[in-house]
């Protein structure tokens, strides 16, 4: 499977980050496979922001919950992000992903992307 | 909710054994799984399910967890290895619909001297 990720590099300080995930090679309709968004923040470790299976079923990060919308495309093969109320903590690199279902590794990634949110 | 606990650096020399330590009360009991990320790229999973390597990747790295500990030990090491390598547990017991039962570490930063 192969995974990109897409979505605007700036975000101005409180209004919307949104990136869309397109998976190739593979199907989003998976019973043993979650989709995921990590992100990488400067100087800081990996933070999974939740997980969306086909179906439609979320978990979040509750540190995020309020924030953040994990949504997903079966029909276009792809999975969405959108954090709302952006500051400049959520400036990060952030990569979508592929999680194995019961044992919870993430198996596959995306390249990531730089996202600055700065006015 | 669970922290999983990582030294930031570790250094050693060419040839030898690093050994990366992970902490969480309990851990032995989830599964935990191990990362490599180099400047630039995207993570790469190098340990799943406490012990196990995926393909392509050396036999020089291994795992293992035994009561609060999970440790990923990288021998006869090589410049190649730099990396931050981050540990993950998955506690597939626990309620799911939280989003508590996922949590990464904060990452080492492995030098090779």
């Amino acid at each position: 499977v192969q995974l990109q990720e897409s979505g605007p590099g700036l975000v101005k300080p409180s209004e919307t980050l949104s990136l869309t995930c397109n998976v190739s090679s593979g199907s989003v309709i998976s019973n043993v496979y979650y989709w995921t968004w990590i992100r990488l923040p400067p100087g800081k470790g990996l933070e999974l922001m939740g997980y969306i299976y086909h179906s439609g079923d979320t978990t979040y990060n509750p540190s995020l919950k309020s924030r953040v919308t994990i949504s997903v495309d079966t029909s276009k093969n792809q999975f969405s992000l959108r954090v709302n109320s952006v500051t400049a903590a959520d400036t990060a690199v952030y990569f979508c992903a592929r999680v194995v279902l019961y044992s919870g590794y993430v198996d596959s990634w995306g390249q990531g992307t730089r996202v600055t949110v700065s006015s | 909710s669970y922290v999983l606990t990582q030294p930031p650096s570790v250094s050693v020399a060419p040839g030898q054994t690093a050994t990366i330590i992970c902490g969480e009360n309990n851990l032995g009991s989830f599964n935990v799984h191990w990362y490599q990320r180099k400047p630039g790229q995207a993570p790469r999973l190098v340990i799943y399910d406490d012990t196990d390597r995926p393909s392509g990747i050396p036999e020089r790295f291994s795992g293992s967890t035994s009561g609060n500990t999970a440790t990923l030990t990288i021998t006869r090491v090589e410049a190649g290895d730099e990396a931050d390598y981050y540990c993950q547990m998955w506690d597939s017991s626990s309620d799911h619909t939280r989003g508590e039962h996922v949590v990464f570490g904060g990452g080492t930063k492995l030098t090779v001297l």
